[in-house]
C-alpha cells in the first residue's frame, strides 16, 4: 500500500460547484498536512496548512483532517475557473530541520466557466 | 520576484553534455531541497540541505550532484543524462520546522 493515496482525476466541473479533494494515507505518524495548488507549468504553491485533526478555513477553501480514518479532504466553494489547476496533498510525521514531505499524485481539477 | 528563483525555466541537453541548475531563495531560510517531478507520479525529493550541509540523498544516481554554497543558493550539476530524467525539477526552501516552500521549477528535457 503506497503511503499516500490520492485519485488523479481528471476532475471537471461546472463554474459554482463545491468541489471535494481528498487524500487517504497509511502512516499513522502523519500529523502535518498541506495541499498545494499547480498550475500548468509552475511551481506548487502553498495553499493550506493543518496539524492533526479537524477544519481549516480560509476563504473558499476548507481543509478537513480525519486522523481516525487516516483520511484528508480539501474543499472549494464556489469554484472559479482560476480554480483549475493539480491539487496535491502533503503530509509529514516530522518537523525540523529535515523536513520531509510526502506527497500525493496529485488530482487534475478542471472548473468549466 | 518570487521567494524561490530558478534558472534556466527550460533546458534541452545531450546525453553526453554537462549542464547546471540554479537555484536562489530570498527569502532567509535555512534548508533548501531539490525535488523531481515526472508525469503520473508522486514529487520524489532528491537532495536536502539544512545550513549548507547535506542531510538527505535519495538514492539519486550520481549523475546528479548537488552543490549548496551558501544558505542562499543551491545548484544541480547535471552529467550523462539519461533520456528518463526528463522532468521538471523543483527546488524548494524552508525555515527549520515550517512549510516548504517551491520555485517554478526547471523543465529538463534529455535527448
Amino acid at each position: 500500500q503506497k503511503e499516500v493515496e490520492q485519485d488523479p482525476g481528471p476532475l471537471s466541473v461546472p463554474e459554482g460547484a463545491i468541489v471535494s479533494l481528498n487524500c487517504t494515507y497509511s502512516n499513522s505518524a502523519f500529523q502535518y498536512f498541506m495541499w498545494y495548488r499547480q498550475y500548468s507549468r509552475k511551481g506548487p504553491e502553498l495553499l493550506m496548512y493543518t496539524y492533526s485533526s479537524g477544519n481549516k478555513e480560509d476563504g473558499r477553501f476548507t481543509a478537513q483532517v480525519d486522523k481516525s480514518s487516516k483520511y484528508i479532504s480539501l474543499f472549494i466553494r464556489d469554484s472559479q475557473p482560476s480554480d483549475s489547476a493539480t491539487y496535491l496533498c502533503a503530509m509529514s510525521a516530522i518537523r525540523g530541520s529535515n523536513y520531509k514531505l510526502t506527497f500525493g499524485k496529485g488530482t487534475l481539477l478542471t472548473v468549466n466557466p | 520576484e518570487t521567494g524561490v528563483t530558478q534558472t534556466p525555466r527550460h533546458l534541452v541537453m545531450g546525453m553526453t553534455n554537462k549542464k547546471s541548475l540554479k537555484c536562489e531563495q530570498h527569502l532567509g531560510h535555512n534548508a533548501m531541497y531539490w525535488y523531481k517531478q515526472s508525469a503520473k507520479k508522486p514529487l520524489e525529493l532528491m537532495f536536502v540541505y539544512s545550513l549548507e550541509e547535506r542531510v538527505e540523498n535519495n538514492s539519486v544516481p550520481s549523475r546528479f550532484s548537488p552543490e549548496c554554497p551558501n544558505s542562499s543558493h543551491l545548484f544541480l550539476h547535471l552529467h550523462t543524462l539519461q533520456p528518463e530524467d526528463s522532468a521538471l525539477y523543483l527546488c524548494a526552501s524552508s525555515q527549520e520546522g515550517n512549510t516548504i516552500y517551491f520555485g517554478e521549477g526547471s523543465w529538463l528535457t534529455v535527448v
